[in-house]
């Protein structure tokens, strides 16, 4: 059982140049979700998903868009990479609206 | 604007003492609140929650925080820390206001550092 596992682990992008985070969770939870964490400002909410099929915008969505075609898969997209999103990527799922957080390993991004 | 606030942005204190951290919400309605923690290098692991009942939680490796509905607050305690309790934390909260039961917010994290 692997729990939340996100690939890859490191990545250093060029601005403009784009990308794809996965995220892959074992637990069929149900609800899934992106955060982006830089120092002094906590976790911020990108994107989340409350089911196959369904996406909705978080605190910060502007320049990510996700995916969620199958119910273990949660996939943040970059479209043209900027260096304002430099920053340690956490995906996180949850069986319901009132359950704890399940969160991966992190993505460590670097746009120059 | 819903918020969770951590006014404690970096704590040290020496074995044995006392710690407490403050998290107050801006959230109207029902809320299920959490505590995680963040070890140096790794991924945040849920330390305690409150959904209903006994305002007093208790959760792993001795924490415990108490909900005050009257003061939107959730602080966390611990009576005698640890070196190995140096780590982030971070409260978040689990609002319906609005209908946005979805939405996990996070405080900016606290830092706590305890010297040996």
């Amino acid at each position: 059982n692997a729990g939340v596992t996100q690939t890859p682990k490191f990545r250093v992008l060029k601005t403009g140049q784009s990308m794809t985070l996965l995220c892959a969770q074992d637990m069929n939870h149900e609800y899934m979700y992106w955060y982006r964490q830089d120092p002094g400002m906590g976790l911020r909410l990108i994107h989340y998903s409350v089911g196959e099929g369904t996406t909705a915008k978080g605190e910060v969505p502007d320049g990510y868009n996700v995916s969620r075609l199958k119910k273990q898969n949660f996939l943040l997209g970059l479209e043209s990479a900027a260096p304002s999103q430099t920053s340690v990527y956490f995906c996180a799922s949850r069986t319901g609206p009132n359950s704890p957080l399940h969160f991966g390993n992190g993505t460590r991004l670097t746009v120059t | 604007a819903q918020s969770v606030s951590q006014h404690n942005h970096h704590v040290i204190l020496s074995e044995a003492a006392s710690l407490e951290l403050g998290c107050n919400y801006s959230y109207g309605g029902t809320v299920n609140l959490f505590w995680y923690v963040q070890y140096p290098g790794q991924h945040l692991q849920l330390l305690l929650k409150y959904f209903s009942g006994d305002p007093l939680v208790k959760g792993i490796k001795g924490f415990e925080a108490e909900f005050i509905k009257s003061k939107f607050s959730f602080n966390l305690r611990k009576p005698s820390v640890q070196w190995s309790d140096t780590a982030e934390y971070f409260c978040a909260v689990n609002s319906n206001y609005g209908g946005a039961t979805n939405k996990l917010i996070f405080g900016t994290g606290t830092l706590l550092a305890v010297q040996p």
